[in-house]
């Protein structure tokens, strides 16, 4: 089974701090993926990358960035964290290529709540 | 914008019983996809449905895809309270590479 986890469950930042957000999948999908998911807004997609240190802009990009350094990792991060970027993010992965397939897997999601 | 909406927003239904939820699109996708998320958790993958099928089965799950009304349903049979979740519709649109683009979902309450 595709297991894609992510660093933290609860995450508790203040305004003006740097936020790292982790995830990591254990199945050499090409395709990665960060949501953020807001009551009544749905899942909104944030960065994605098809390939290592390739990288697209989503839908609300907008201080945000991303990293992807290796295959397996893809980092989120706020550079300078803002209250309204409390929300639960969640992280997902999809095989590309010859066998791909457009089913994403997703991590648990981080909770993140900026004071 | 939502490319998906899912009608009803919340659903509440007796043990047994089955739930529909709809779903509504706007422009040509190549799949269509439901997705099951439990309270405070990641989401999980359903059932695809391609565009150029009408139906699906997947145990208690049926989907079915209408792309002339751009729309989708989807019905669970005797649902249970472990059913109790929000589901979700997502589609990748023709020509739009792996992208998934997320409805608001349905919150489904099953009582005993």
């Amino acid at each position: 089974d595709v297991k894609v986890t992510q660093s933290s469950r609860y995450l508790v930042k203040r305004t003006g701090e740097k936020v790292f957000l982790e995830c990591v999948q254990d199945m050499d999908h090409e395709n990665m993926f960060w949501y953020r998911q807001d009551p009544g807004l749905g899942l909104r997609l944030i960065y994605f990358s098809y390939d290592v240190k390739m990288k697209e802009k989503g839908d609300i990009p907008e201080g945000y960035s991303v990293s992807r350094e290796k295959k397996e990792r893809f980092s989120l991060i706020l550079e300078s964290a803002s209250t309204n970027q409390t929300s639960m993010y969640l992280c997902a992965s999809s095989l590309s290529g010859l066998v791909r397939t457009d089913t994403q897997y997703f991590g648990p999601g981080t909770r993140l709540t900026v004071l | 914008s939502q490319q998906g909406e899912e009608d009803p927003q919340a659903l509440s239904i007796q043990e047994g019983e089955n739930a529909t939820m709809n779903c509504s699109y706007k422009t040509s996708i190549n799949n269509l996809q439901w997705y099951r998320q439990n309270s405070g958790r990641g989401l999980v993958h359903l059932i695809l449905i391609r565009s150029n099928e009408r139906e699906k089965h997947s145990g208690r799950l049926r989907v079915t895809l209408d792309t002339s009304k751009k729309s989708s349903s989807l019905l669970i049979t005797a649902s249970r309270a472990a059913d109790t979740a929000s589901y979700f519709c997502a589609t990748v649109p023709t020509g739009g590479g792996n992208k998934l683009t997320f409805g608001t979902g349905t919150q489904l309450k099953v009582e005993l």
